[in-house]
């Protein structure tokens, strides 16, 4: 059964980035849509963006727009999303998902 | 980007209620609507797809309706397991957007 498992918690300061990943484990994702959703402490679900692996090319919310990087090996089953220019607003746990699968979500922290 | 206007924001009812929260997009999406439940501390969870279509293994109780602007979700009993946050999502490809999200408390 197919699991995306997330990289782990991240601590970054201020107008740094990071890159969390998302790898699919016991099976492949190439075909399906992959999702970004982050959800900041006490709010709700934001998407930021997606891909289709085998399309390559990604999709983004308005917001996101030249700020987020989503990218996908085929060759690991394994998607990517570049987020820069981090503020303390970045401040979320941020989850791949491709709809009815979702993997743990990753705490990622901006501070001083 | 299409905006998706959830409501209510919170909601409190008791055990075996019927409960309704709706979901209107700001233009034409056809059925590309889902629903999820999100319990504290966990990802969310798919409860209906396309709209009206029941993911397997979820209760029969959950079901959704609409199309094109106006959505549906409903709880037909309520039971205090489905204390949770529930949200819709948008997908008129390539971009999605969520509602911003029911908590629903028992009274």
């Amino acid at each position: 059964q197919v699991q995306l498992v997330q990289s782990g918690a991240e601590v970054k300061k201020p107008g740094s980035s990071v890159k969390v990943s998302c790898k699919a484990s016991g099976g492949t994702f190439s075909n399906y849509a992959i999702s970004w959703v982050r959800q900041a402490p006490g709010q709700g679900l934001e998407w930021m963006g997606g891909i289709i692996p085998i399309f390559g090319s990604a999709n983004y919310a308005q917001k996101f727009q030249g700020r987020v990087t989503i990218t996908a090996d085929e060759s690991t089953n394994t998607a990517y999303m570049d987020l820069s220019s981090l503020t303390s607003e970045d401040t979320a746990v941020y989850y791949c998902a491709k709809t009815d699968l979702w993997g743990q979500g990753t705490p990622v922290t901006v501070s001083s | 980007d299409i905006q998706m206007t959830q409501s209510p924001s919170s909601l409190s009812a008791s055990v075996g209620d019927r409960v309704t929260i709706t979901c209107q997009a700001s233009q034409d999406i056809g059925k590309y609507l889902n629903w999820y439940q999100q319990k504290p501390g966990k990802a969310p969870k798919l409860l209906i797809y396309d709209a009206s279509n029941l993911e397997p293994g979820v209760p029969s109780r959950f079901s959704g309706s609409g199309s094109r602007t106006d959505f549906t979700f409903t709880i037909s009993s309520l039971q205090p397991e489905d204390v949770a946050t529930y949200y819709c999502e948008q997908y008129d490809n390539p971009l999605h957007s969520f509602g911003q999200g029911t908590k629903l408390e028992i009274k």
